[in-house]
This record gives C-alpha cells, structure tokens and sequence, in this order.
C-alpha cells in the first residue's frame, strides 16, 4: 500500500487566494482526520471523518476553513481567503475501526503552506 | 486548554546514554496513549502505546510507563542512536469517544553521536 497520499507537499500562495489540499487515505480506512502543525500549538486536530461523513469540525478555527470528503479515497481542506496566520503544515492521516485498540493513526506526509 | 502537555520543546542526549521524553495529561477519561515519532519532511509515524491498565509497556529499545495518579508518561529510549533524533509526541485517546487523539507540542531530541 502506498500509504496516505497528500499534495500538494508545498504550496505558496498569496493573501486573499484560495487553497484547496488533497488526501487520499489508506484503501479500506474508514477514518480520516486533518490536522495543523504549528510551532506554538504542535498537532491541532481540524476535523475528522467517518464513513466520510464529518464527525467533529470543532477544530476548524474560522469559517475561512471547509472540508469535504466526496468519497472514501479522497478529501479536501479549503482555505479560503487564505492569510499569513494560516501557515503552517498540514496532515492527513487515516485508520480503521478493525485496526486494534489504540486507533493508531497512519499519517501523509504533509503539506507545507506559505501564505504571503 | 492543553489537555496533552509536553513542557520540554527540545532534549539532546549524548549517544548510548538514555532518552527520557516527558508527557503531562489533564483529561481523566483519556484510557489509551501513543508515542509518534517525526522526522523533517515527513508525517508522524506510530511508535509504542500504552493502555491505562498498565503501568509499563516495552518494544526494543524504547519502554513507556504510565503513572496514572499523576497524570504522567514517559518514553525512555535506551541506548539512544543519532537516528533517534527526532520530533516525538505524545497522544492521547479515550475509548468513548471515537477515534480521536489529543496531541501533545511534541519535544524535539537530538542524539548527539
């Protein structure tokens, strides 16, 4: 298996743009969560999904934020407008109901946005 | 509201001696613990966890022990190598409560050869 996908790795926009990122899970994981690395808040949790239906987008910090996820090999995180605030990486990560106890997550490699 | 706590952003160790990696939680409810670790570029991969009927789980190198009544983890890593340095987080889960985790900061550790 290839792992959680993510693109694009780096992106470089301008304040005021649209930003969409992309994530396709691990084939058969039925959950998928969207995460933000900063230096100051480390790994927040944005929103997560079930059966790509969103369970929980108590962290999406502001309405500028969306996710969707159409079906369950793919999903998005809109930004829009984008603003220097929202800098930072951003995760994809996936795992599976069967998947044992302790919900181990398998994560993408990430997104590094640079908003100017 | 942090609920996971690492309150050391960065350790350096020299090489052969021991890690230890601290973590601080607040919510009660939490029953389940995972350590991941991060390399530049990339994203986090699982390490070792730890239910909270245990006090102590072990896999090579690396041990995490749990001190429930304090609200405590560690992650030791005996010995350490230079491939061990690394960003390490702590997460947390509760079994009622899905499938989320509760990140910590994390603690960047060198290993210095």
């Amino acid at each position: 298996d290839a792992g959680v996908i993510q693109s694009p790795r780096h992106e470089v926009t301008e304040m005021g743009q649209e930003v969409t990122l992309r994530c396709k899970p691990i084939s058969g994981h039925d959950y998928l969560f969207w995460y933000r690395q900063t230096m100051m808040r480390g790994l927040e949790l944005l929103i997560y999904f079930n059966n790509n239906v969103p369970i929980d987008d108590s962290g999406m910090p502001e309405d500028r934020f969306s996710a969707k996820m159409p079906n369950a090999s793919f999903s998005t995180l809109k930004i829009q407008p984008s603003e220097p605030r929202d800098s930072a990486v951003y995760f994809c990560a996936s795992s599976i109901v069967a998947g044992g106890p302790y919900n181990e997550q398998f994560f993408g490699p990430g997104t590094r946005l640079t908003v100017l | 509201d942090q609920q996971v706590k690492q309150n050391s952003p960065s350790l350096s160790v020299q090489e052969g001696r021991i890690s230890i990696l601290n973590c601080d939680y607040t919510n009660s409810m939490f029953d389940y613990f995972l350590w991941y670790k991060k390399y530049p570029a990339e994203g986090p991969t699982f390490l070792i966890s730890i239910s909270s009927i245990k006090d102590k789980n072990e896999d090579g190198r690396f041990t995490v022990f749990l001190n429930k009544s304090a609200k405590h983890l560690s992650l030791h890593i005996v010995p350490s190598q230079p491939g061990d340095s690394a960003v390490y987080f702590c997460a947390a889960g509760s079994s009622g409560s899905a499938r989320q985790l509760t990140f910590g900061s994390g603690t960047q550790l060198t290993v210095l050869p």
